[in-house]
């Protein structure tokens, strides 16, 4: 079946720091991978999405890179900001089926 | 565009009562589905609708749980007899291959279901 695993949280950070966020994923066929964040007491935004290998996604400073040769999406901002702490989920959709398969998810907290 | 709207925002129940939630998705969206999240977790899929048709059904959906979209628009997801352990988030989730090749669903800011 499919699966994605994600870094465990909580990672802290100081305000202009670098961040990266790893996801692997499990998957039949071909993939399309996603980034989601989740704001305290909010549902998910979707954040950038790859629909194929080596596609970058990109929003807001975050960027990831659908690698196929190691299954991997991560997730990555040069510069962070207090206003990105959240929770972030990588995620896919494959194999025919319609359900979105989600990570544990990882929460960032940005210090001033 | 709206966005993906949940009604309501928060329920609190005694353990048996019956709940129901509603899902108004984005309006050209044909493709709904409900997801379940709780505490420090990521969402599972409970089910997704096509037009009114339920096409898919997780099974994570006891038969205590029942979901419609009688017209292809708005959706209800009904908990009979609930479960301390039915406490979570409720998403919802909307989509339409017609307008997004990729079909990306875009989510609501879900229902928390508190059961007592």
């Amino acid at each position: 079946g499919n699966s994605v695993t994600q870094m465990e949280g909580p990672v802290t950070l100081s305000e202009e720091a670098f961040l990266t966020i790893n996801c692997t994923y499990t998957a039949t066929g071909y993939p399309s991978l996603f980034w989601y964040v989740q704001y305290p007491g909010e549902g998910l935004q979707l954040l950038l999405k790859a629909t194929k290998a080596d596609d970058k996604g990109s929003n807001k400073g975050f960027e990831a890179t659908y690698r196929k040769e190691t299954t991997s999406f991560h997730l990555e901002k040069g510069s962070v900001q207090v206003s990105d702490s959240a929770v972030y989920f990588c995620a896919l959709t494959a194999g025919g089926y319609q359900k979105v398969t989600f990570g544990t998810g990882t929460k960032l907290q940005v210090i001033p | 565009d709206t966005g993906v709207s949940q009604d309501p925002r928060h329920k609190i129940t005694k353990r048996g009562q019956n709940v129901t939630f509603r899902c108004d998705p984005i309006s050209e969206h044909n493709r709904l589905y409900w997801y379940r999240q709780t505490l420090g977790q990521g969402p599972e899929f409970l089910t997704y609708f096509q037009n009114e048709a339920q096409l898919e059904k997780s099974r994570l959906l006891s038969d205590r749980f029942s979901a419609e979209r009688p017209k292809g628009s708005f959706s209800t997801l009904e908990i009979q007899r609930t479960e301390q352990g039915d406490s979570a988030m409720y998403l919802c989730a909307s989509s339409s291959r017609a307008t997004d090749y990729t079909d990306t669903q875009y989510f609501g800011p879900g229902t928390r279901l508190t059961v007592l």
